[in-house]
């Protein structure tokens, strides 16, 4: 099983709305991420999870909340989003230590109206 | 300031052409580079580089890492239109208690029948 698998594929949103994006992997990588992608960008780091601790917070705004309840599941709580946040967030996971790629969920594609 | 610069950032060939895609790098406690393939979602992984000099080969793709002058190509002989997407380059460095990538821009290739 090499796949990093997300829930939901598409998912529309009010701004008062509270909504959560899932990433499951069965890898057994302990460094998770959560990535931000635009329109024709590249993506942008958001997070980065190394045994199931929060080591990276790319200065992202508190209406995003990460969680990884455990080594095989990353979340993302989604509270009072803006339209401009509407984007593809993509998960990702990878060995931790030397050589070791990172491997990408097909995404979420968020819209917030 | 860009820490990863990509050229060019599209280019258009016909079926058959070889082509070269660029990527300069400027980031402290390197590790790696990555070439990722995007087409509708998720980036899909093509080669890590660690060495200088040692080119890596998948089919028709190549790539190779020069660690002096922080620059890697990616080679794609016999270009094919299922070669059309998006092709990201990611340095991979120290961020603190992680290593994380930071993607460039990304090169647009279209390959015409």
């Amino acid at each position: 099983d090499t796949e990093v698998t997300q829930t939901p594929k598409h998912l529309v949103m009010g701004m008062t709305n509270k909504k959560s994006l899932k990433c499951e992997q069965h890898m057994g990588h302990r460094a998770m991420y959560w990535y931000k992608q635009k329109a024709k960008k590249p993506p942008e780091l958001m997070f980065v999870y190394s045994y199931e601790k929060l080591s990276i917070n790319e200065s992202v705004p508190s209406r995003f909340s990460p969680e990884c309840p455990n080594s095989s599941l990353l979340n993302l709580h989604l509270h009072a989003l803006q339209p401009e946040d509407s984007a593809l967030y993509l998960c990702a996971s990878s060995r931790l230590g030397m050589n070791t790629e990172a491997f990408f969920g097909q995404g979420t594609r968020l819209t917030v109206v | 300031e860009d820490k990863v610069v990509q050229s060019p950032l599209s280019l258009v060939v016909h079926e058959g052409d070889t082509v070269t895609l660029n990527c300069s790098y400027e980031v402290t406690n390197f590790r790696s580079l990555l070439w990722y393939k995007q087409e509708k979602k998720a980036p899909t992984f093509l080669f890590m580089l660690t060495s200088s000099g040692i080119e890596k080969k998948s089919g028709r793709l190549s790539s190779i890492l020069d660690k002096k002058e922080l620059f890697s190509i990616l080679n794609i002989t016999a270009t094919q239109t299922g070669d059309s997407a998006v092709y990201l380059c990611a340095p991979e460095y120290s961020g603190g208690s992680n290593y994380k990538l930071t993607f460039g821009k990304g090169t647009l290739l279209t390959v015409n029948p």
